[in-house]
């Protein structure tokens, strides 16, 4: 099946480094661009960033630059976006998603991890 | 890098038809023909309804269209039924080789 699966839902504090994961299958992963997408509680969607795993290749939006970090290892099938100092506003759900091969669209996502930032 | 503009809620009866735009400018809607629509349920993760405009992927209803013409994009929804109520967003490919989603428009169907 071709599916992206996001790892589970996080509880941290703030100032605490976190990195989630999006794991790709059914597909060749490393040829498919993996974009990254916040929504926060109640609110829209955000396009934050995308990268090529094949070779690391990023975008970032510039709302989101330098806020976050996005990686990729090709060998285990998975992408990552990761924070370094996590901020009450960092509390959202995150969505990786697929740019369709080729085209400029998001063909497959992700069910989403939250993440909760809280003292 | 503004998000898109879209309606912040529209409203039909079962049956009828609804239009929901999205209002870009000259750096992503009106330069490329990469504007796509994503509905998304109480919960779950969006699914693509409309891509490159007007192109529908296999499985979504003829029911969805799309269309543009200039910086404006619209996603139009005929013989409405209770499950295409949702929240709808648009996107579009920009100048900057990054992606842009309108703020999204709440269907209700009445």
């Amino acid at each position: 099946e071709v599916q992206l699966v996001q790892s589970g839902a996080e509880v941290k504090k703030p100032g605490e480094s976190l990195k989630i994961s999006c794991e790709g299958s059914g597909y060749s992963f490393a040829i498919y661009w993996i974009g990254w997408v916040r929504q926060m509680p109640g609110k829209g969607l955000e396009w934050m960033a995308i990268i090529y795993p094949r070779d690391s290749d990023t975008r970032y939006s510039p709302s989101f630059q330098g806020q976050v970090t996005i990686s990729a290892d090709k060998s285990i099938n998975t992408a990552y976006l990761q924070w370094s100092s996590l901020t009450a506003s960092d509390t959202a759900t995150y969505y990786c998603a697929r740019r369709s091969w080729g085209s400029w669209y998001f063909d497959l996502w992700g069910r989403g991890t939250l993440v909760t930032v809280s003292s | 890098q503004s998000a898109l503009t879209q309606p912040a809620s529209v409203s039909g009866s079962p049956g009828q038809s609804i239009t929901i735009s999205c209002t870009g400018t000259s750096s992503d809607v009106g330069s490329y023909n990469y504007v796509s629509w994503y509905q998304q349920h109480p919960g779950k993760a969006p699914k693509l309804m409309i891509f490159d405009v007007s192109s529908r992927p296999s499985g979504v209803s003829n029911r969805f269209s799309g269309s543009k013409s200039g910086n404006t994009a619209s996603l139009t929804i005929s013989g409405l039924q209770a499950e295409d109520e949702a929240d709808y967003y648009c996107s579009s490919y920009t100048s900057t080789s990054t992606w842009v989603f309108g703020g999204g428009t709440k269907l209700t169907v009445l």
